[in-house]
């Protein structure tokens, strides 16, 4: 079956340009990480979806990260005026997260984001 | 806040030598551990999960984790590596919430 997807898998960016990130989670699940994995370290939590609501954006480092999932499937993550500490890998996964006692987070392949 | 700590950052092994990779993991009224597997330029894959029951918890690629409260460890174990077992080696915990993840382990598995 389909897994989760990520596009671009690779980004170059110039600084101060913006930046848009796309994740298709798998069927059915209704909630959604974004995760932010620097260089040799492990995956950081960014924010969360629950269906369409954002439950928690505790992780987004400036108010230049915005994440959305308008109709509760696909999510954009949004960068703007992106900076070279920005270069990560940001990684999406999906869940069912308690439904049927599953805790268990599927990841994408990631998109690797380098800002020059 | 919770934690994780890998212990090790690279662990060197020859093939077919047993391994242990080491992971702590902060306390906490419900505790949800896993282990997952990163291959290079590839995300995240799920080797094992501790919920509940049976501290030994068996995954897949013959490894195996053992749940231990009173060190809070959770330790991931294989018999006899594989060269295809070369990887980085996250630790996480979560559960209601989001993953908070160890810093990683990269296992190197020598011919």
């Amino acid at each position: 079956g389909a897994g989760v997807s990520q596009s671009p898998r690779y980004k170059v960016a110039k600084r101060g340009q913006d930046v848009a990130l796309r994740c298709d989670p798998i069927s059915g699940h209704v909630s959604l990480f974004w995760y932010q994995q620097a260089l040799g370290q492990g995956p950081e939590f960014l924010t969360y979806f629950q269906n369409e609501a954002q439950l928690d954006k505790s992780g987004l480092p400036s108010d230049r990260f915005f994440a959305e999932r308008p109709e509760g499937s696909v999510s954009t993550l949004k960068i703007q005026r992106t900076q070279q500490e920005d270069s990560a890998v940001y990684l999406c996964a999906s869940s069912l997260f308690g439904q049927a006692g599953s805790y268990e987070q599927y990841f994408g392949p990631g998109t690797r984001l380098t800002v020059t | 806040a919770q934690s994780v700590t890998q212990l090790d950052s690279q662990v060197p092994v020859f093939e077919e030598a047993p391994v242990e990779l080491r992971c702590n993991y902060s306390s906490s009224v419900s505790v949800y551990l896993f282990w997952y597997v990163q291959y290079p330029n590839q995300g995240l894959q799920l080797l094992l999960k501790y919920l509940s029951g049976s501290t030994l918890v068996k995954g897949i690629n013959g490894f195996e984790a053992e749940f231990n409260k009173s060190q809070t460890s959770f330790h991931l174990r294989k018999p006899s590596v594989h060269i295809s077992d070369t990887a980085e080696y996250f630790c996480a915990q979560g559960g209601n919430t989001p993953l908070v993840f160890g810093k990683g382990t990269r296992l190197s598995v020598i011919a």
